[in-house]
């Protein structure tokens, strides 16, 4: 079965940093593309980053509102997705998806984990 | 970025009813666009990727059609299960985008 676990949640003062993490399981991990999707409480879904693979240099994406605060990496040896959160903000506070995109060329979100919650407040 | 501005917001059914929500993308995407439900407390889960392929699973009475800026996901026959919210998502482009979704409610 396809799994993905997040973890690393929790409350953080504005300005303050944390590192989120997501273990895969079921599945090649090596051979995802692997994505960040937030939803803030109440709200829709915002895409945050993404870390496409080996093959692809491991380049990185990311969303405006994230953009030179947020880095997504991954360790294909340990089957993990992290984001390391900085210079965080209240409007950072939401429950973050550790997203498997497909292995197609223009993948969609395949699987998601069940999240975890970050909250911005002081 | 590209915009999806999604309608309805909010939609009353019945179960049985045949149920149409629709997704527009501010420039052209191809086909390029997936829609999910979300349940309470849930991560989504993909129903159609592509615009129209079903993903693997998903009860045939969801379907999904459109290409360039217009889309739309179709429920035939609504069922119990299928109240929840419903986000459709452009990857056409390096930033990838979301619909505000769709709630729908039982009537």
């Amino acid at each position: 079965e396809v799994q993905l676990v997040e973890s690393g949640g929790g409350l953080v003062q504005p300005g303050g940093s944390l590192r989120l993490s997501c273990v895969g399981s079921g599945f090649t991990f090596s051979d995802h593309y692997m994505d960040w999707v937030r939803q803030a409480p109440g709200k829709g879904l915002e895409w945050v980053g993404r870390i496409r693979k080996k093959l692809n240099s491991y380049t990185t994406e990311y969303a405006a509102s994230v953009k030179g605060r947020f880095i997504v990496s991954r360790d294909d040896s340990k089957n993990s997705l992290y984001l390391e959160m900085n210079s965080l903000k209240s409007e950072d506070t939401a429950v973050y998806y550790c997203v498997r995109a497909d292995s197609g060329s223009f993948p969609h979100f395949d699987c998601w984990g069940q999240g975890t919650l970050v909250t911005v407040s002081s | 970025d590209i915009q999806m501005t999604q309608s309805p917001s909010t939609l009353s059914a019945s179960v049985g009813d045949r149920v149409t929500i629709t997704c527009r993308a501010s420039q052209s995407i191809s086909t390029y666009l997936a829609w999910y439900q979300q349940k309470p407390g849930k991560g989504p889960k993909v129903l159609i990727y592509r615009a129209s392929s079903l993903e693997s699973g998903v009860p045939s009475r969801f379907s999904g059609s459109g290409s360039g800026t217009e889309f739309t996901l179709t429920i035939s026959s609504l069922q119990p299960d299928d109240f929840a919210t419903y986000y459709c998502q452009q990857y056409s482009g390096y930033s990838l985008t979301f619909g505000g979704g769709t709630k729908v409610e039982i009537k």
